[in-house]
This record gives C-alpha cells, sequence and structure tokens, in this order.
C-alpha cells in the first residue's frame, strides 16, 4: 500500500532556513500537501502541489517536488520562533473516488532563538 | 467562508461507558467527511469517511462507529470505551468539488479513557 515517510526531527536556529523532507510511494499521486501542528491543535494546511509541478512558491515557503525520486521538500526561510510546530506531508491517494489522504508520520520543527 | 466546529475540545471517560463526539461543518454542502484518530507520537490514521448522507465507510476494524444523520453533521460514536480508544480525535472535510482536494481540519477532541 501506500507509505509516506518522514524524519523524526529537525532543530533550527532562528533566520536559518528549515528543508523538511518527505518520500512517498504512490508515483500516481496527483496532489501532495503540507499541514502544519502546533500543540494541541488541528491541522492547518498551509500548502500544497500539483504533481505536474516541480517548484511551488509561497512566501516563506518553497514546496520542491522530485517525481522520479518521489521525494517532496518544504523550505521555510528566515525560521521564526513561531513555526515552531510538527509538519505533516501527505499524499492524494489516487486510486478510487474517495479523495482520501496518505499522511507521514510528521518532523517536529524545533526552532532555536 | 466555510468553518469546522468539533464538540467537546476535551473528555475524560470511563472505560466501559459510552462516547459521542460531534463534527459540523458550516458553509458549504455535500462536503466528504472524514474521522482520523492522532495517537500520541503523532501520526494519524484514518477512522471513516462519508461521502453523503448515511454513507459510512470503515477504514480499520475497531471499537467505534460513525454516522452521518444530516449533510454536515458527522457524528463518532461508541458503545463501551476502551483504554486504547484514547487519543486527540479529529474531524476534516473537503469540498465536493474541490479541483485540489485538500482537506481542512478541525480543532480536535482531545479524550481520555481512565
Amino acid at each position: 500500500g501506500e507509505d509516506v515517510e518522514q524524519s523524526l526531527f529537525l532543530s533550527v536556529r532562528e533566520g536559518d532556513s528549515s528543508v523538511i523532507n518527505c518520500t512517498y510511494t504512490d508515483s500516481s499521486s496527483t496532489y501532495l500537501y503540507w499541514y502544519k501542528q502546533e500543540p494541541g491543535a488541528g491541522l492547518q494546511l498551509l500548502t500544497y502541489i500539483f504533481s505536474n509541478m516541480d517548484m511551488k512558491q509561497d512566501q516563506r515557503l518553497t514546496v520542491l517536488l522530485n517525481k522520479k525520486d518521489k521525494h517532496l521538500s518544504l523550505r521555510i526561510a528566515d525560521t521564526q520562533t513561531g513555526d515552531s510546530a510538527i509538519y505533516f506531508c501527505a499524499e492524494r491517494e489516487s486510486k478510487g473516488a474517495t479523495n482520501k489522504l496518505i499522511f507521514g508520520t510528521g518532523t517536529l520543527l524545533a526552532v532555536q532563538p | 467562508s466555510q468553518t469546522i466546529h468539533q464538540w467537546p475540545a476535551t473528555l475524560v471517560q470511563p472505560v466501559g461507558s459510552p462516547l459521542s463526539l460531534e463534527c459540523t461543518v458550516e458553509g458549504t454542502s455535500n462536503p466528504n467527511l472524514y474521522w482520523y484518530r492522532q495517537a500520541a507520537g503523532r501520526g494519524l490514521q484514518l477512522l471513516f469517511y462519508s461521502v453523503g448522507i448515511g454513507q459510512i465507510s470503515s477504514e480499520v476494524p475497531q471499537n467505534l462507529s460513525a454516522s452521518r444523520p444530516q449533510d454536515r453533521q458527522f457524528i463518532l460514536s461508541s458503545k463501551k470505551l476502551l483504554l486504547s480508544d484514547s487519543g486527540f480525535y479529529l474531524c476534516a472535510w473537503i469540498p465536493r468539488r474541490g479541483h485540489s482536494y485538500e482537506q481542512y481540519f478541525g480543532p480536535g477532541t482531545r479524550l481520555t479513557v481512565t
């Protein structure tokens, strides 16, 4: 079945760039997503990318997609302490019409002041 | 604008007691609705999804059930809670006609079974 993997933890200094990586298995996925979860809260959609794109930029966020390697990354420029959270990568399941998402286990981003 | 509500925000229940968690969506019609559980440690497990009133699909066998009595209402239930039902329950929706299929999440319900 489909699987999405992420590293568990990333620590950066305030002002540096953060790069969170994700690999997925379903080569037919049409959409891939990044979500942010702050402590005790629901998931907040940050951005998504369509599979025919290589890159998408949205303010401080840059998403890179390498379809050949099934690798997705999220770069956060000028990381702030408010960016500390868990970041989830997700892919849309390509089979069926139920629009299910397959989530990774999340990467905890710790921003040091 | 669309919003999603979950009720209650936190719940502490004894083993063997019943459960009812509610999710409602405003500002849209005919959404796909989803229930997830997030256990300690992060991963999200899809429990149920619904594409319409009365239509429920279960992803994993478990002690829980779901119902969709109205278009924008999704309920998660149990007749007798187990300790293993503890977790953070998240409801999500997508617009039926959405072109990028992104899911929007509610604030969640923290359930502790004692």
